[in-house]
């Protein structure tokens, strides 16, 4: 059973435009959580990572909350430009450390048209 | 600059034939990981090591092996490659905390015929 889902599965937005991508869980117990980007034939880039209950986090144009209690994150992309483009994946950790597991969501696929 | 290559970039071999892809990471990582990506699933950890000479089975180790020569370099092995392994294989390297940096390299793209 798929332990992260990820909403939209894909999602086309005009450049300029914000946009919102969720990510809802069920892994227990729940480390943290990561935002990567891929690039289309490219290896994964990690964009934020949210540790604690009711996280927030910003990197640019990005930014990302996390609710423990209802395992639920969002990434937030502010006014998108055409490199924007890409499949966005959430991964969860169960652990702290690399004796836990990643859990991987199977990505949002963010076109933006100009 | 540190980082993680992959290689080759693409591989097409038939059914039965013997695989090796290499990785090779300079963050001064312990931990290395190798992952397939299919259409549709997240990524998916096949084997992972936490220092030379270190092996750790991870969720879908069926049809793999692995070998970790250094702390630099980690192969990933298939000996007798069936159609099912046809993936986009990504290696990885980590320091193993929640807040350390994560890093990808650019995959290998598997076709098995």
């Amino acid at each position: 059973k798929t332990q992260v889902e990820q909403s939209p599965q894909s999602l086309v937005v005009r450049q300029g435009e914000n946009c919102v991508l969720q990510c809802n869980y069920s892994v227990t117990p729940d480390n943290h959580l990561r935002w990567f980007k891929q690039d289309t034939g490219k290896g994964l880039v990690s964009l934020t990572v949210l540790v604690h209950e009711n996280d927030k986090t910003s990197n640019g144009r990005y930014s990302a909350t996390l609710d423990k209690d209802a395992k639920h994150s969002t990434l937030h992309i502010t006014a998108t430009l055409l490199d924007d483009t890409a499949t966005y994946i959430c991964v969860v950790g169960d652990r702290g450390s690399a004796l836990g597991r990643l859990h991987f969501g199977a990505g949002t696929q963010l076109i933006v048209i100009p | 600059e540190a980082a993680v290559t992959q290689s080759p970039r693409n591989k097409v071999t038939v059914t039965g034939g013997n695989v090796t892809l290499s990785c090779r990471q300079t963050n001064s990582h312990n931990y290395m990981y190798w992952y397939r990506q299919d259409t549709g699933h997240g990524l998916r950890l096949i084997h992972y090591s936490y220092g030379a000479g270190n092996l750790q089975i991870g969720d879908v180790p069926d049809g793999y092996k692995a070998t970790r020569t250094t702390q630099e370099d980690f192969f990933l092995l298939l000996e007798l490659a069936s159609p099912s392994q046809t993936s986009l294989y990504f290696c990885a390297s980590s320091s193993g905390t929640a807040n350390s940096d994560y890093t990808f390299g650019s995959g290998t793209r598997l076709l098995v015929i």
